[in-house]
């Protein structure tokens, strides 16, 4: 199995601009995470998937930011407009009903 | 909710020599613990699980985590680091009350010096 592939790896974008980053989950998980990397908070729960259907997302920063999973095989992670402060390695995750999380490379996203 | 504390946020060691990364967690119920570790520009990758059963876990590259009920805690041991070791490790933690979401400690950077 490849793994989770999450795209782009490195992402820079100016203020105000609409990010997309996109993930493919592990074929036949069905639970996905969607976690923000940054010096200041370490890695923080940004939302939960179950089965495709959004669980908690009481991590999301604002309304900027929004989360889909149209299928059990993609979801994005949009940020609009984006902020200087977005900027931070986006990691998405999943598992199947284990406790066990499979973790992607990462999107390291620059707002400039 | 569950929380992961981290004590070291960074430990130097000299090739060859023993480490140990702490980690303590919040709960008293039971909990799954993990140690992942991720090397510059790397995502998150899996060093070892508690998950139930023997409180003594072994994982990849030599490294071995014990699981302390009484003390909340689950630090991870190498007898000998490598170079290659130099990396930043995270404890994390679920349980079945929090949908066995992991929860992750601010992590470790483990340096590692020739």
């Amino acid at each position: 199995d490849a793994g989770v592939i999450q795209s782009p790896r490195h992402e820079v974008t100016e203020m105000g601009q609409e990010v997309t980053l996109r993930c493919k989950p592990i074929s036949g998980h069905n639970s996905l995470f969607w976690y923000r990397q940054t010096m200041m908070r370490g890695l923080e729960l940004l939302i939960y998937f179950n089965n495709n259907v959004p669980i908690d997302d009481s991590g999301m920063p604002e309304d900027r930011f929004s989360a889909k999973m149209p299928n059990a095989s993609f979801s994005t992670l949009k940020i609009q407009p984006s902020e200087p402060r977005d900027s931070a390695v986006y990691f998405c995750a999943s598992r199947t009903g284990g406790p066990l999380a499979f973790f992607g490379q990462g999107t390291r996203l620059t707002v400039v | 909710a569950q929380s992961v504390t981290q004590l070291d946020s960074q430990v130097p060691v000299f090739e060859e020599a023993p480490v140990e990364l702490r980690c303590n967690y919040s709960s008293s119920v039971s909990v799954y613990l993990f140690w992942y570790v991720q090397y510059p520009n790397q995502g998150l990758q899996l060093l070892l699980k508690y998950l139930s059963g023997s409180t003594l876990v072994k994982g990849i590259n030599g490294f071995e985590a014990e699981f302390n009920k009484s003390q909340t805690s689950f630090h991870l041991r190498k007898p000998s680091v490598h170079i290659s070791d130099t990396a930043e490790y995270f404890c994390a933690v679920s349980d079945p009350g929090g949908s066995y979401i992991p929860t992750f400690g601010r992590g470790t950077s483990l340096i590692v010096h020739p």
